[in-house]
C-alpha cells in the first residue's frame, strides 16, 4: 500500500520570496504523483501531475515540481509567491493499475503568504 | 454539468440519525470517488464506482456507511445511525477513465450534534 508524507504542516514565508512544499511518498510499484490546492472554503483543485516522461513538471498558477524516484520525493516549488497563494496544499498518490483518481493524501500543508 | 456537484452542501443533524449526501459527477465520467476530511487533516478514501459498481469499498469506517450509483451517474452516501466522530466534510470526485485527472466537488460539511 502506498502512504504520503508531508514533511511541513505549515509555511509561513513573505510574499515575493521563493517557497518549496515537501512530499516524500512510499510506494511498493510505479506511482502517480499529484498537487492539489485547496483555498479557504473551496473544494480541491488541480496544481499539477506527474504521469509520466519529464520528471520537472509545470502546473497552474507558477507552480512546479519535480519527481525524484531515487528520494521518492515530489516536491512542489514556486519561484516567487503572491498573497493570493495562501491555501492548503494537498500531495497525493496512486499507484499503477488503479484509477488516478484513488489517491492516497498526504495531511496537507498551510501555506501562509505574509505581506 | 460543467462540475462535480455535491448537495447539501451544509448538514447538520442530530446524533442517531440517518443522513443522505448526493454526488452529482461531471457528464461523461465513468469513475466516481467518495472521501472524507476531517479538521485539520487530509482526505480518506471512503469508496469507488466504476460504473455502477463498486470494486473498493475498503475504505469504508463501519457498516453504517453504504453508498450506491444508478445510472453510471449520480451517487448517494448514507450514513446510519450518525455518531459525532462522523462530522468531517464528504467530497466527491469524479474522472474520465483510469488515469486521469480527478475532479472534486465542493463537498458537504456534515456535523453531528
Amino acid at each position: 500500500a502506498q502512504s504520503v508524507t508531508q514533511l511541513d504542516s505549515q509555511v509561513p514565508v513573505f510574499e515575493e520570496a521563493p517557497v518549496e512544499l515537501r512530499c516524500n511518498y512510499s510506494s511498493s510499484v510505479s506511482v502517480y504523483l499529484f498537487w492539489y490546492v485547496q483555498y479557504p472554503n473551496q473544494g480541491l483543485q488541480l496544481l499539477l501531475k506527474y504521469l509520466s516522461g519529464s520528471t520537472l513538471v509545470k502546473g497552474i498558477n507558477g507552480f512546479e515540481a519535480e519527481f525524484n524516484k531515487s528520494q521518492t520525493s515530489f516536491h512542489l516549488r514556486k519561484p516567487s509567491v503572491h498573497i493570493s497563494d495562501t491555501a492548503e496544499y494537498f500531495c497525493a498518490v496512486s499507484e499503477f493499475g488503479t484509477n488516478a483518481g484513488k489517491s492516497t493524501f498526504g495531511d496537507g500543508t498551510t501555506l501562509t503568504v505574509k505581506p | 454539468g460543467a462540475g462535480v456537484s455535491q448537495s447539501p452542501s451544509n448538514k447538520v443533524t442530530e446524533k442517531g440519525k440517518d443522513v443522505e449526501l448526493r454526488c452529482d459527477p461531471i457528464s461523461g465520467h465513468t469513475a466516481l470517488y467518495w472521501y472524507r476530511q476531517s479538521l485539520g487533516q487530509g482526505l480518506e478514501f471512503l469508496i469507488y464506482f466504476q460504473g455502477n459498481s463498486a470494486p473498493d469499498k475498503s475504505g469504508l469506517p463501519s457498516d453504517r456507511f453504504s453508498a450506491e450509483r444508478t445510472g453510471g451517474s449520480v451517487s448517494t452516501l448514507t450514513i446510519q445511525r450518525t455518531q459525532q466522530e462522523d462530522s468531517a466534510v464528504y467530497l466527491c470526485a469524479s474522472s474520465l477513465q483510469e488515469n486521469t485527472e480527478a475532479f472534486f466537488g465542493q463537498g458537504t460539511r456534515l456535523t453531528v450534534v
